[in-house]
């Protein structure tokens, strides 16, 4: 089945810097690619995400890039908040997952000011 | 207002017992799914179902069980099989399958 990895687990940066998240995927199958945040003690939000026929897509500080051919993906986010503190995981899915979403182990996040 | 809705918040249950998580949407979304959640290993799929009446296994069925009888209702039940209970789980649900999925703001167990 399709296997992502994630990286780092941990990531802390100062307010006003940029933040990148990577992570690659093993199913070239796979087609659909979003990235959730999930605050302490609820359920996982869907951010942004993109699709394998787009290698970028941008959402006011928060973009996403696309490479097919080395399998992965990353999350940027510009100038960041601290309430952009949160966990991150990026995803997967193809159809021979029956489109369920495979996720990363997750990305700690800490904006400190 | 429209979202997916899972209870209890917090569930306590003594070893060896069964216990049913309910998941509930009104986004009249097909697909609906079951996830757990552990500190590290991220969110591994139960079970998911693309309809009514029919459902799917993921990674780590062993120990769980699940139905779909209406459109609006996937619960899991963690059965006495299930070697490790104690756990975040997530319900969520998608128009079409995998895209834009919502999920449930989780439902903690605690196995003792």
């Amino acid at each position: 089945g399709e296997n992502v990895e994630q990286h780092p687990s941990t990531l802390s940066v100062q307010e006003g810097d940029s933040a990148v998240i990577k992570c690659t995927y093993s199913d070239s199958a796979s087609n659909y690619f979003p990235w959730y945040k999930q605050e302490l003690g609820k359920g996982p939000q869907l951010i942004i995400d993109i699709r394998s026929n787009v290698g970028e897509k941008k959402d006011q500080r928060i973009a996403v890039t696309l490479n097919k051919t080395a399998k992965h993906f990353s999350l940027h986010i510009t100038e960041t908040q601290p309430e952009d503190s949160a966990v991150y995981f990026c995803a997967a899915t193809n159809s021979n997952s029956g489109y369920a979403l495979n996720f990363g182990k997750g990305t700690s996040l800490l904006v400190t000011p | 207002d429209g979202g997916i809705t899972q209870s209890p918040k917090y569930l306590f249950r003594k070893e060896g017992q069964n216990v049913t998580l309910s998941c509930e949407q009104n986004l009249n979304h097909d697909a609906m799914y079951w996830y757990r959640q552990d500190p590290g290993q991220g969110l591994r799929l139960i079970y998911y179902s693309q309809i009514v009446n029919d459902f799917q296994k993921g990674d780590i069925a062993e120990g769980y069980s699940v139905s779909r009888e209406k459109k609006e209702s996937f619960p899991l039940t963690v059965t006495s099989a299930q070697k490790n209970p104690t756990a975040f789980y997530l319900c969520a649900s998608s128009l079409t399958p995998g895209y834009g999925y919502t999920f449930g703001s989780g439902t903690r167990l605690t196995v003792v």
